[in-house]
């Protein structure tokens, strides 16, 4: 059973640029869920994907969109990027009917 | 606001003793509540959880207490060891809703050989 994996590891990009992270599920997994974690934080909803669709949003602008691919990959894209985007980007995998999110090891993104 | 506030923020404790790491949540609509163990440089692992429906649930040296009434619950690990050292989240969702996770702040565990 292959587990959530993401890419990049770790990103550098400059303030106003666009930025797309990308996370595969893990296998029988049909639900992504992204987060962002701000250093010495707590993981941050910042909106889910289930069967193609948004399926609920945390308190996120929408210059952060996503999208999610029939083979249930996911791509988080954040537009106009801010100083504050800074942070550890996490994506999380589950299936409908159990409560289990497995996350990847998350893709650092530093705004400079 | 959806809140849950964890407690403490940092724990130092020797080899073999116990750490107690606590939460308190707002939501009462939550019914699930797992908790996450987090290395440096890695994504939050999860570690156990709980459904309302019990008050305590064992995994080896991990144990959730869940206090319904109180809108609490904690993890303790038994004979914690240096391998144990992380930080831990806990976290909780309404599985009805799509388990959106809200987590709370983190605790940072250190154990001392």
């Amino acid at each position: 059973e292959t587990g959530v994996t993401q890419s990049p590891t770790h990103l550098i990009k400059t303030r106003g640029q666009q930025v797309t992270l990308r996370c595969s599920s893990q296998s029988g997994h049909n639900t992504v869920s992204w987060y962002q974690q701000a250093l010495g934080q707590g993981p941050q909803f910042i909106f889910q994907y289930y069967r193609e669709e948004e399926n609920g949003r945390g308190n996120f602008p929408p210059r952060f969109s996503g999208l999610q691919f029939p083979n249930y990959s996911s791509e988080l894209n954040v537009n106009a990027l801010e100083l504050d985007d800074s942070a550890l980007y996490l994506c999380a995998s589950s299936s409908t009917g159990t409560g289990e999110q497995y996350f990847g090891p998350g893709t650092r993104l530093t705004v400079t | 606001q959806q809140q849950v506030k964890q407690s403490p923020q940092s724990l130092i404790v020797q080899k073999g003793g116990i750490s107690i790491i606590n939460c308190a949540y707002e939501n009462t609509a939550f019914d699930y509540f797992p908790w996450y163990q987090q290395f440096p440089g890695k994504g939050p692992a999860l570690l156990i959880a709980i459904r309302p429906d019990v008050s305590e649930k064992k995994e080896g040296r991990f144990t959730i207490s869940f206090n319904k009434s109180a809108k609490q619950f904690s993890l303790h690990i038994m004979d914690s060891q240096p391998g144990d050292s992380a930080t831990y989240f806990c976290a909780a969702s309404k599985e009805a809703a799509g388990n959106k996770l809200t987590f709370g702040g983190g605790t940072r565990v250190l154990v001392k050989p």
